[in-house]
């Protein structure tokens, strides 16, 4: 079974609605991460989390809100979607040690028409 | 702000040779780590290599190495003896702390 899993793998939606992108993860990491891939653009940090009660903004937060219902849960949500956050959206976890190596989940490929 | 520079978009390599990628990095910083991650079609990032700061020495895994350059700021991924399986998008990153950035990727086609 897969350490990061990730759900729904590919979401089409429409311009206004809310979404939820939901990550889960095995490893028993603290620190986890919601990521979005846009070509040409590499991965862009949009909310990272170190427990429960700490929950941080990254550099594309804005559009985005994040829930870490426990320590293996961590939900990105889409309030009003809207065409330009059609991306490729990735979860990944990381153990705090000095690499901090981070472990991704497969993907969430997101259109929003 | 770190930011990353792979200056290849797209690169390509026939089976067996070898292949440089390139990635530089602008920092202020003294203390940090470098990563290259492969992103085949499956879409899964997959950590290929890591590099500390600090560390002289080349990090080597298997037939994947780097060529880190701390003065110059630069960090290229070596692969021989190419695969493939080696066929996918790869990603330079640098982080410090919480701040992690990744560069826009090379396109590697390996060609039989």
């Amino acid at each position: 079974d897969a350490d990061v899993t990730q759900t729904p793998r590919n979401r089409i939606t429409k311009t206004g609605k809310r979404i939820m992108l939901e990550c889960s993860q095995t490893k028993g990491h603290d620190r986890m991460y919601w990521y979005r891939q846009d070509p040409g653009l590499g991965l862009q940090l949009i909310y990272y989390s170190f427990d429960v009660k700490d929950i941080n903004k990254g550099e594309i937060s804005d559009g985005y809100s994040v829930s870490r219902q426990a320590q293996a849960k961590f939900s990105l949500s889409l309030e009003s979607a809207i065409p330009n956050q059609t991306a490729l959206y990735f979860c990944a976890t990381s153990d705090g040690t000095s690499y901090n190596e981070q472990f991704f989940g497969p993907g969430t490929r997101l259109t929003v028409l | 702000a770190q930011t990353v520079t792979q200056s290849q978009p797209e690169m390509s390599v026939q089976e067996a040779e070898t292949v440089t990628l390139s990635c530089t990095y602008d920092t202020s910083e003294s203390d940090y780590y470098l990563f290259w991650y492969k992103q085949p079609p499956s879409r899964q990032m997959i950590l290929v290599i890591r590099q500390e700061a600090y560390k002289q020495q080349n990090a080597t895994e298997n037939r994947f190495s780097v060529n880190f350059q701390k003065a110059a700021k630069s960090f290229s991924l070596k692969i021989s003896d190419s695969q493939l399986g080696d066929a996918a998008m790869y990603f330079c990153a640098y982080r410090r702390f919480n701040d992690m950035r990744f560069g826009a990727g090379t396109r590697l086609t390996v060609k039989p």
